[in-house]
């Protein structure tokens, strides 16, 4: 089992609906998680974290944390063509510096 | 330009010979991380500096990879005898290290060995 798991789709969305992208993470001990877009042949840039169960929304994207459940997702409200990416969710595992990183989920948003 | 810079953006090497990557944070942060990614895979962690010291290396990195931060400011990464499977985009990131940590990303280097 790996330690960080998504689909790596790709998920294809409709323009204008919402996406909504998984992660599931195997240490109980985690305790910052984050969601990053990569779009193809760039970097990585970081979207949004979040370290407490519940939700944590930043305009069009809301973060939801399940600790019981081991699982942290990604919700993208009125999605766009722009959104179209790889979505990487990472896990704060040993310490407050090293990440653990899932290998991505392509989302592609059809007009 | 107050980004991460990473030089160069593209190296193309024979196998057995030795690379040297170099990363330039944001100025005013003093954590620095090397990672390796490879195509359809999440970064993986290779190394992190404090200011100059280097606090953590993945146990995944043999004696060939080595890294320093002179000074707490640039960093370089050397890769010695260069093998075919350390053909991969070399990412450096670096962090204000505050709160939770976010990752700045320089544009990486490319490196391909033949």
């Amino acid at each position: 089992q790996k330690e960080v798991e998504q689909n790596s789709g790709p998920l294809s969305v409709p323009e204008g609906a919402i996406a909504s992208l998984n992660c599931t993470y195997s240490d109980r001990g985690s305790q910052s998680f984050f969601w990053y877009r990569q779009y193809s042949g760039k970097s990585p840039e970081l979207i949004m974290f979040i370290y407490s169960n519940g939700d944590k929304e930043d305009g069009r994207f809301t973060a939801q944390l399940n600790k019981a459940s081991q699982y942290v997702s990604l919700l993208i409200r009125d999605s766009q063509p722009s959104d179209s990416a790889t979505y990487l969710c990472a896990v704060n595992k040993y310490s407050n510096y090293q990440l653990i990183w899932g290998a991505g989920t392509k989302l592609i948003i059809k007009p | 330009d107050t980004g991460v810079s990473q030089n160069p953006r593209h190296k193309i090497t024979k196998r057995g010979q030795n690379v040297t990557f170099r990363c330039d944070p944001i100025s005013e942060h003093n954590r620095l991380y090397w990672y390796r990614q490879t195509l359809g895979q999440g970064p993986e962690f290779l190394t992190y500096f404090q200011n100059e010291a280097q606090l953590e290396k993945s146990r995944l990195l043999s004696d060939r990879f080595s890294a320093e931060r002179p000074k707490g400011s640039f960093s370089t990464l050397e890769i010695q005898r260069t093998e075919q499977g350390d053909s991969a985009m070399y990412l450096c990131a670096s962090s204000p290290g505050q709160g939770p940590e976010k990752l700045f990303f320089g544009s990486g280097t490319q490196l391909s060995v033949l």
